[in-house]
């Protein structure tokens, strides 16, 4: 089967940098994203890792290990707006291209003053 | 460009009914998936369409049914509603079918089943 965990919640401060995790298995990977989700509107791309190392967007970065099947999210100057969920989700390849996402549950992140 | 719409925005329907769903891609995008969030399970991979074909689907009852036509837009149906099937419906495009596109959420579809 198919499995993505990631925390439920987290809480830090403005201004401060915040890591939400991710750990997958699945079968056929072949790619990980990361995509932010604001209540009450639709999940927004963050960022894209199929090779393993950090890729860096601005005050977000994202990291993969594929041989751990581990990833994570690096949010840097944490700021208000960034109150949302994270979803990490896997790309998974079925005898050819595919779109299909599998989505973990997401990771409901508070920033407080 | 205009994003991904979908229509309606809200609905409520009884248990028995069936339902329909519409999403228009970004135009040029021939990719179009859908998806089911809920609270307690997250976002559900329900299918995949690309050139009006269905290339993947997900882990659904046959209740749950798609098309897509030929200027890319895309319907889903849900048959007998339950329920379980309360949940927000997301729609996403990309310009084609493959693992490495962005695919682009619309605002979703908010079913009520009482």
């Amino acid at each position: 089967g198919q499995n993505i965990d990631q925390p439920t919640e987290m809480t830090a401060t403005e201004g401060a940098i915040v890591q939400i995790n991710c750990t997958y298995q699945t079968s056929g990977f072949n790619g990980l994203f990361w995509y932010q989700q604001h209540a009450g509107e639709a999940p927004t791309f963050l960022s894209y890792n199929v090779l393993d190392g950090l890729e860096e967007k601005g005050r977000f970065s994202s990291f993969l290990s594929r041989s751990k099947g581990y990833s994570y999210l690096l949010l840097k100057e944490l700021q208000m707006k960034d109150s949302a969920s994270y979803l990490c989700a896997v790309s998974l390849l079925y005898g050819g291209a595919t779109n299909k996402l599998i989505f973990g549950t997401g990771t409901l992140l508070a920033v407080q003053p | 460009k205009a994003g991904v719409t979908q229509t309606p925005r809200y609905l409520i329907k009884t248990r028995g009914q069936q339902v329909t769903l519409s999403c228009s891609p970004i135009s040029g995008h021939r990719s179009v998936s859908w998806y089911q969030q809920t609270p307690g399970q997250g976002l559900q991979f329900l299918f995949e369409y690309f050139s009006e074909t269905q290339r993947n689907k997900g882990n659904f009852p046959g209740r749950f049914s798609g098309r897509q036509f030929s200027n890319s837009r895309s319907e889903m149906n849900v048959s007998t509603l339950e329920l379980g099937d309360s949940a927000l419906y997301l729609c996403a495009s990309s310009a084609t079918s493959g693992s490495s596109n962005e695919q682009f959420f619309g605002p979703g579809t908010r079913l009520t089943v009482l």
